[in-house]
């Protein structure tokens, strides 16, 4: 699989391989992290959350990771498919606000 | 099926002429929020309503103004657009605000052109 320790804009990789998608937030008091997949053309999708009393979520192929000390999520996709090509953003949530973190632009090859 | 829809998907208006966007929602959510984004940049928050509660982002231009007539509608109003309010114009629902942090979901988005 391939990683990237900071933000990058840009991640490319091979059909099957592990992704990983990091992404740094601002704010201590953010409670709540969403990532989002967004194909061109269209609106961001849901694709899984995290709270802030949790280290590690699970959804079907996707594991989101939150480290607090130093502010930093990440995304892990498992065994990634061309489907999976899209921009990928972090939210995290301030009182009313989300607030997105610049994108990262998935590439996957067959 | 629920979900947050968005007409029109394409919107092209002329400098200066006021163009409305519109948002609904089968979803019955309390909340809903207008949010812009320019090419290969993340989507900023204009504004949303809590029910019939306005909240306005403070760097949101005075320019852009929204309606919510109901639970279900929520309008999107620029009443002299410029070339630089050309963008892609995401509305999102969540379903209650005052309970704590909720999942947004978003719209498909409208597209508005500007000549």
């Amino acid at each position: 699989g391939e990683s990237v320790g900071l933000h990058l804009p840009t991640l490319s990789v091979q059909e099957g391989d592990n992704s990983i998608i990091n992404c740094a937030y601002s704010n201590s008091a953010s409670d709540y992290f969403i990532w989002y997949k967004q194909e061109s053309g269209k609106g961001p999708q849901f694709i899984i959350d995290i709270r802030s009393n949790m280290d590690k979520r699970q959804g079907q192929r996707v594991t989101v990771l939150l480290n607090k000390t130093v502010k930093h999520l990440s995304l892990q996709i498992a065994a990634t498919q061309p489907g999976d090509s899209a921009v990928y953003f972090c939210a995290e949530n301030l009182r009313t606000a989300l607030i997105f973190g610049k994108g990262t632009t998935l590439s996957v090859s067959s | 099926d629920a979900m947050v829809i968005q007409n029109p998907r394409y919107q092209v208006t002329q400098f200066g002429k006021p163009v409305t966007l519109s948002c609904s929602q089968t979803l019955n959510h309390n909340v809903m929020y207008w949010y812009q984004q320019k090419s290969s940049q993340a989507p900023k928050l204009l504004f949303h309503y809590y029910d019939k509660d306005f909240n306005n982002e403070a760097d949101t231009p005075d320019n852009f103004q929204s309606r919510r007539p109901n639970t279900s509608f929520c309008f999107l109003d620029i009443r002299s657009p410029g070339l630089g309010d050309a963008a892609m114009y995401l509305c999102a629902t969540s379903r209650d605000q005052a309970g704590g942090p909720d999942t947004q979901y978003f719209g498909p988005g409208t597209r508005l052109t500007v000549l």
